[in-house]
C-alpha cells in the first residue's frame, strides 16, 4: 500500500496571503504525482500531473513543484482569494498488473477569509 | 459539454437492500473508477475498469459489485454485505490507466442508511 501524506490538514489564510502546503510520498519507485482541487458542492478538478524531478507547473496563481528524490511536492497559491477555498488533494499511481490506480492523500482544506 | 454524470445525488438504503449508483460519461474515456470518501479519510478506490467488459477490485471492494457492459457506463451496486455503506461515492474516468492521465470526476452520490 502506497502511503501518501498531506500537511497541514487544514489552513486558514487571509485574502491576499500566499500559502503553500505539502504532499509526501515514497521516493522509491516514483511514477507520477497528481494534484486536484475539490471545492465544496463541486467535483474534484485536476490541477497538475507531474512526473519529472524538479518539474514546476503553473496554472494562474497556483503552482506546484516536485522533488522525487526526497519524496515531496509543494503546492503554492499566490495572493489567495476566497474562490481558492477548497480541499487540495494529491495522489500517486500504484502500478499493478491490471492498470495503474491512484492512492490519494487525505487532503489539505484551505479556507481563505476576507 | 463532456463530463461525468452520477445519479442520484442522494440515496437511502434500507437494511438488507441492494442499491445501485449510476455513473455515465461522454468523454469517450476507456478507464472508469469508483471511490468512497469517509470523513477524515482520503478517497479510497472501490473498483476500476480499464476497458469494457473488464474490471478490477480496488482497495475496499468487499460488499460492492460493478459491471462495465458499455464504455460510457460503470454502475456500482452496494450490496447488503457492505455493513457500513454510509459514505460519499465518487465516480471518475480517465483516457487510460497509465497513471499519468488526470482523472475527471462526477459530482458524487451520498448514500445513507434508513
Amino acid at each position: 500500500i502506497l502511503n501518501v501524506e498531506q500537511s497541514p490538514q487544514s489552513l486558514h489564510v487571509q485574502e491576499g496571503d500566499s500559502t503553500n502546503f505539502t504532499c509526501s510520498f515514497p521516493s522509491s519507485n516514483f511514477y507520477a504525482l497528481h494534484w486536484y482541487r475539490w471545492e465544496t458542492a463541486k467535483s474534484p478538478e485536476a490541477l497538475f500531473v507531474m512526473t519529472l524531478n524538479g518539474d514546476e507547473k503553473k496554472k494562474g496563481r497556483i503552482s506546484a513543484t516536485l522533488n522525487t528524490k526526497e519524496g515531496y511536492s509543494y503546492l503554492y497559491i499566490k495572493g489567495s482569494q476566497p474562490e481558492d477555498s477548497a480541499t487540495y488533494l494529491c495522489a500517486c499511481p500504484v502500478l499493478t498488473g491490471g492498470g495503474n490506480k491512484l492512492t490519494f492523500g487525505t487532503g489539505t482544506q484551505l479556507k481563505v477569509e476576507l | 459539454d463532456g463530463g461525468i454524470t452520477q445519479s442520484p445525488k442522494y440515496l437511502f438504503r434500507k437494511e438488507g437492500q441492494n442499491v445501485t449508483l449510476s455513473c455515465e460519461q461522454n468523454l469517450n474515456h476507456d478507464a472508469m473508477y469508483w471511490y468512497r470518501q469517509d470523513p477524515g479519510q482520503g478517497l479510497r478506490l472501490i473498483y476500476y475498469s480499464q476497458i469494457v467488459n473488464d474490471f478490477q477490485k480496488g482497495d475496499i471492494a468487499e460488499g460492492y459489485s460493478v459491471s462495465r457492459e458499455k464504455k460510457e457506463s460503470f454502475p456500482l451496486t452496494v450490496t447488503s454485505a457492505q455493513k457500513n455503506p454510509t459514505a460519499f461515492y465518487l465516480c471518475a474516468s480517465s483516457i487510460a490507466t497509465r497513471g499519468i492521465e488526470p482523472q475527471h470526476f462526477g459530482d458524487g452520490t451520498r448514500l445513507s442508511i434508513l
